[in-house]
């Protein structure tokens, strides 16, 4: 079964250090998107892609985060300048259409913040 | 603004027995409402989801009810197994609107043997 492959699965780094969290999404998936769910509470939208920019994005998704698919198969999450409230696990998602029932998950990165 | 309000937060449920979990929405708009499991060290996987024109969705053991007038809706697990415990999200979206979810904050369910 195909599967959206997420790296690292964790990634520990210092407050201030820029990250990029890496997703390789299911190949003849169009649709991408980053959730993060911070420990204990529930899973957050950040945003999504399409057609090689952002459709949506949240209140969360502020200007020290950014998205891009560099090569046609990788979609990552980049952030700037990490805050200790940055801790969260980090989910990727794509979906071969816009019905939500196709939405299929990764593994997720835990990132940790320190 | 919590759109999605799930409880309990944990449940324990004896092998056989039935496993509820409700949720309640804000938003109106929402017409789609899925359940999603988890196990430890993966991502969340689609169960079972509902849009409000039927009351009731069942797929095997598990089942879906809908209160369109309560704003609410809830997962029961028919005869819950050890395999089923894992977390439950569910989560709501507007479907003719931006694709994202709303989620739930999540139950830890435990199926004891």
């Amino acid at each position: 079964e195909p599967e959206v492959t997420q790296t690292p699965s964790h990634q520990v780094t210092q407050m201030g250090q820029e990250v990029i969290l890496r997703c390789v999404p299911i190949s003849n998936h169009l649709y991408f998107y980053w959730y993060r769910q911070i420990l204990g509470q529930k899973v957050e939208f950040l945003v999504s892609f399409y057609n090689n920019e952002i459709s949506e994005k949240s209140e969360i998704f502020d200007d020290q985060f950014s998205v891009e698919r560099p090569d046609g198969s990788n979609f990552t999450l980049k952030i700037r300048s990490t805050k200790l409230e940055d801790s969260a696990m980090y989910f990727c998602a794509s979906s071969v259409d816009s019905l939500l029932m196709s939405y299929t998950f990764g593994s997720g990165t835990r990132l940790t913040v320190v | 603004q919590q759109q999605v309000k799930q409880s309990p937060q944990s449940l324990i449920v004896q092998k056989g027995g039935i496993s509820i979990i409700n949720c309640a929405y804000e938003n109106t708009a929402f017409d789609y409402f899925p359940w999603y499991q988890q196990f430890p060290g993966k991502g969340p996987a689609l169960l079972i989801a509902i849009r409000p024109d039927v009351s009731e969705k069942k797929e095997g053991r598990f089942t879906i009810s809908f209160n369109k007038s309560a704003k609410q809706f809830s997962l029961h697990i028919m005869d819950s197994q050890p395999g089923d415990s894992a977390t439950y999200f569910c989560a709501a979206s507007n479907s003719t609107g931006a694709n994202n979810l709303f989620f739930g904050t999540g139950t830890r369910l435990t199926v004891i043997p």
